[in-house]
């Protein structure tokens, strides 16, 4: 597609179920972002996927959140247990292979992210 | 990751020039200086980056100072439409362009 999309654009769930979020990055790129932001705040770094292998996941808060990406392409991030502070905006962005020193001029595309609120 | 300090607001009347101002005095070499906005209720989009140069494209400018440590995105004409909390952040190829948002300044302008 022309953009990064995310479904579903909102999803309201109760506390301690469990949650899947799609992104569907643009197609050709090989890099895919998942943040996260809560009100009023930037967005917050997850983790970012080089291909289908996650590159770096520091970003995860805990083991209740795993994201995948199986054919890099599409990648689902996945919350378990859900509690009331996962409330958030869920964005993705992808962009480019990032390699090498000029990959600091890399630029993301982000798509409108998936609001999720936990009741 | 080197970071950035912004003002935390700005206010601009319509059709008037705006510069945005960002200091990173811990950039290193290597890393891009990068400049996202967001509208309300959207993902961020990207406006402009550079690296020591001064940079024009179709939405804004970028002067980066000679030393590096700070720059000022500048839009030349703020319409409503520029409304936004624009971020401005330093991508370094070692993070394999994972990008670190601040908290930006949130542009207002005026009619």
């Amino acid at each position: 597609g022309a953009g990064v999309s995310q479904t579903p654009s909102n999803k309201v769930t109760e506390k301690g179920k469990y949650v899947e979020l799609r992104c569907d990055p643009i197609s050709g790129h090989t890099a895919l972002y998942w943040y996260r932001q809560s009100l009023g705040q930037g967005p917050e770094f997850l983790i970012y996927f080089q291909g289908t292998g996650a590159a770096d996941d520091s970003g995860l808060p805990n083991d209740r959140f795993f994201a995948v990406r199986p054919e890099g392409s599409v990648s689902t991030l996945k919350i378990q247990r859900t509690e009331r502070g996962d409330s958030a905006v869920y964005l993705c962005a992808s962009s480019p292979k990032t390699s090498g020193v000029l990959s600091g001029a890399n630029v993301l595309t982000f798509g409108a992210g998936s609001r999720l609120t936990v009741l | 990751d080197a970071k950035t300090t912004q003002p935390n607001s700005m206010e601009s009347n319509e059709e008037e020039p705006v510069h945005l101002p960002c200091n990173h005095s811990t950039i290193s070499g290597t890393d891009y200086i990068h400049w996202y906005r967001q509208l309300p209720s959207q993902g961020p989009e990207y406006v402009i980056h550079g690296l020591t140069s001064n940079v024009n494209n179709r939405m804004a400018s970028l002067a980066i100072a000679e030393d590096r440590k700070s720059s000022t995105l500048i839009l030349h004409r703020a319409t409503l439409r520029d409304a936004a909390v624009y971020y401005c952040i330093l991508n370094a190829w070692t993070s394999g362009s994972r990008l670190t948002f601040g908290e930006g300044t949130q542009l207002t302008v005026n009619p």
